[in-house]
């Protein structure tokens, strides 16, 4: 069974730009979840998104924003990149229930 | 201050020997307690779930959680050098969705 595809795994910005991610959840699972891991903030939700419709939404800046495709497949766009926005934004995705909440290797995103 | 505080550590061990992991939490609202391991460059994998007061076990590992304390902890007995790795605590509204609220991360060396 496959597991949640992030891809790129690394990535390469400049300051300014914009980005887009991309997520393939488990086959069948409706749910994905954004989150961006720092050493010094650690996990952060960014947003989550369910049948194509954002259900919950973490305190980030409108930089960032994401979307849900009928597929369930997921990107997240962050635009205007700014040097603290170097991370690993990781996706998780489910069923629906906490306990198949499964997560990707991420995408490693450094801003220069 | 952080909803869900975790020592950063690290914590070194030597094979075989017990560790414990804690977490305390600041919202009542939590409901749902999680624990994650985090290997370098993959994404968090989770090892316990649990939504009530009381102690889990499977295998080698315990999960406990106080709710009147609000102090969430992972015990894992004889441990291995492959455990080597970042222990995060998860917790979640119980209306919250798929939105996990992440303590920092413990990173746990065990030595051979």
């Amino acid at each position: 069974k496959a597991g949640v595809t992030q891809t790129p795994r690394y990535l390469i910005k400049t300051r300014g730009q914009q980005v887009t991610l991309s997520c393939s959840p488990i086959s069948g699972h409706r749910s994905v979840s954004w989150y961006q891991q720092t050493p010094g903030q650690g996990l952060q939700f960014l947003f989550e998104y369910f049948s194509e419709t954002q259900r919950n939404k973490g305190n980030f800046p409108g930089r960032f924003s994401g979307r849900q495709f009928s597929n369930s497949r997921s990107e997240m766009n962050v635009s205007t990149l700014e040097l603290g926005d170097s991370a690993l934004y990781l996706c998780a995705s489910s069923l629906g229930t906490l306990e198949g909440y499964t997560f990707g290797s991420g995408t490693r995103l450094t801003v220069v | 201050q952080k909803e869900v505080e975790q020592d950063p550590g690290p914590l070194s061990v030597p094979e075989g020997a017990i560790v414990s992991l804690n977490c305390t939490y600041s919202n009542s609202a939590f409901q749902y307690f999680m624990w994650y391991r985090q290997y370098s460059r993959k994404g968090p994998e989770l090892l316990m779930y649990t939504y009530s007061s009381g102690n889990k076990e499977d295998g080698r590992f315990t999960a406990q959680v106080d709710k009147s304390s609000k102090y969430i902890s992972l015990f894992i007995r004889d441990s291995q050098p492959s455990d080597s790795a970042t222990y995060l605590c998860a917790s979640t509204h119980n209306n919250a969705g798929n939105m996990l609220t992440f303590g920092g991360g413990t990173r746990l060396m065990v030595k051979p």
